[in-house]
């Protein structure tokens, strides 16, 4: 099936700074969404995007629906140590019988904070 | 708030053997989903149903079998366990209220097949 490209794959940074990944696509989507996980835990929902060019904030977290529709970018403030984990990009692609009920995932980028 | 629950968290098991992954949601959703994540393969859909009593294949469905008797259960089947299904298992579901709505996850059941 399609597969999103995430880049980064990992990423090591400082606390304090700025983080930024994406994710693109050869086709285009009709919503993004970007999740973390936690190590032994299930992926969690920080922002959902539902309309290109949507720029949406969760506290230090800012995700933007790439106009395009084909690309979604997420990025973290001022990180902090538990921002440490795997952030995963996701999407539906539009309505094509079963197949619109899948979500499509990135492969992952894996985020540590030195503190 | 029990949202999305897993059972068992940790199994081992003999090749060959069978056994049953359970997930119940709390959430009224109609979608539910199960999902294998193994390193660098990111999550891939092994089935999914879109409502009691149906269920379709997704990405990886070989090997594996579903049921979907009650709204709120969604049981993962393997009748004959291999080593390549050593994995991170996950479940999810999803609101059928509107459109592309999020899917809300399991934390997990933690499979080793040896």
């Amino acid at each position: 099936g399609q597969q999103l490209n995430q880049s980064p794959q990992s990423m090591f940074i400082q606390e304090g700074e700025d983080v930024s990944m994406n994710c693109t696509s050869s086709s285009i989507f009709n919503t993004w969404l970007w999740y973390k996980q936690d190590p032994g835990e299930g992926p969690v929902l920080l922002i959902a995007l539902y309309k290109a060019g949507e720029l949406t904030s969760n506290g230090r977290l800012t995700a933007q629906f790439g106009i395009t529709r084909k690309d979604s970018f997420l990025n973290i403030s001022a990180s902090i140590p538990s921002d440490v984990g795997i952030y995963f990009c996701a999407g539906y692609e539009p309505y094509s019988g079963a197949g619109s009920y899948q979500l499509t995932f990135g492969k992952g980028t894996k985020l540590s904070v030195i503190p | 708030n029990a949202g999305v629950t897993q059972t068992p968290k940790f199994r081992v098991l003999k090749t060959g053997q069978s056994m049953t992954l359970l997930c119940a949601q709390d959430m009224n959703h109609e979608y539910m989903y199960w999902y294998r994540q193994d390193p660098g393969m990111g999550l891939r859909l092994i089935h999914y149903s879109v409502g009691e009593g149906t269920t379709a294949k997704g990405e990886v469905p070989d090997g594996y079998n579903v049921s979907r008797l009650k709204k709120q259960n969604f049981l993962l089947g393997l009748e004959s366990a291999a080593p390549s299904q050593t994995s991170v298992y996950f479940c999810a579901s999803s609101s059928r209220d509107s459109s592309n709505q999020p899917q809300h996850f399991g934390d997990g059941t933690r499979l080793s097949i040896l």
